[in-house]
């Protein structure tokens, strides 16, 4: 089984800053990566899949990148609904499976 | 609009079995392989499983592997997950997901319903 890392564990930023989320694959995943957002009591929301792409409807702010076994999500400016869990998720072929990370949580500082 | 809307959690004890339910609405349901993804109390998500747009292939965590069963019935647009031999650690939030792709198992999840409990506890 690919296990995915995420780091840092939890994130405190303010309303406007960058934030810089890591998340690490014990083997090579290519680009089969995938980044969600959960607030609580809600389900999740998918933002990035494949690495770099953004889902319909995710603001510009987000980006993603990395390939291989380093990836990163990047929010360029930090809105207040931005505050939440974030996991990023990965699909293999082989050892087949999917996984996520045990996800970072990006508090107000 | 893509809705998703899980049915048959509850308590049950060790040993016990459950069969949930995931009725879908707002898109054609018979193009888009569908999962089933948990999330434990606190916890993060854990996938379980997965059945392909027609329900040909299936696929398990092995943790659930012989004791849940994943199954779609196309014609009422809704998705199954029979499971039995219940665990403690099976204890969740079982949430039924749409897969992104379109006649293919992409195994990235664009929708998401609002989950089900599953307690399993003596």
């Amino acid at each position: 089984e690919i296990i995915l890392t995420q780091s840092p564990a939890t994130l405190s930023l303010s309303p406007g800053e960058r934030a810089t989320l890591s998340c690490r694959a014990s083997q090579s995943v290519s680009t089969f990566l995938a980044w969600y957002q959960q607030k609580p009591g809600q389900a999740p929301r998918l933002l990035m899949y494949d690495a770099s792409k953004r889902a319909t409807g995710i603001p510009a702010r987000f980006s993603g990148s990395g390939s291989g076994t380093d990836f990163t999500l990047t929010i360029s400016s930090l809105e207040h609904e931005d505050f939440a869990v974030y996991y990023c998720q990965q699909r293999s072929k082989w050892p087949p499976g999917i996984t996520f990370g045990q996800g970072t949580r990006l508090e107000i500082k | 609009e893509v809705q998703l809307v899980e049915s048959g959690g509850g308590v049950v004890q060790p040993g016990g079995s459950l069969r949930l339910s995931c009725s879908a609405s707002g898109f054609t349901f018979s193009n888009y392989a569908i999962h089933w993804v948990r999330q434990a109390p606190g916890k993060g998500l854990e996938y379980v499983s997965a059945i392909s747009f027609n329900g040909d292939s299936t696929f398990y965590i092995d943790s659930v592997k012989g004791r849940f069963t994943i199954s779609r019935d196309n014609s009422k647009n809704t998705l199954y997950l029979q499971m039995t031999s219940l665990r403690v650690e099976d204890t969740a939030l079982y949430y039924c997901v749409k897969d992104w792709g379109n006649g293919v198992s992409t195994y990235y999840f664009d929708f998401w319903g609002q989950g089900i409990p599953v307690t399993v506890s003596s």
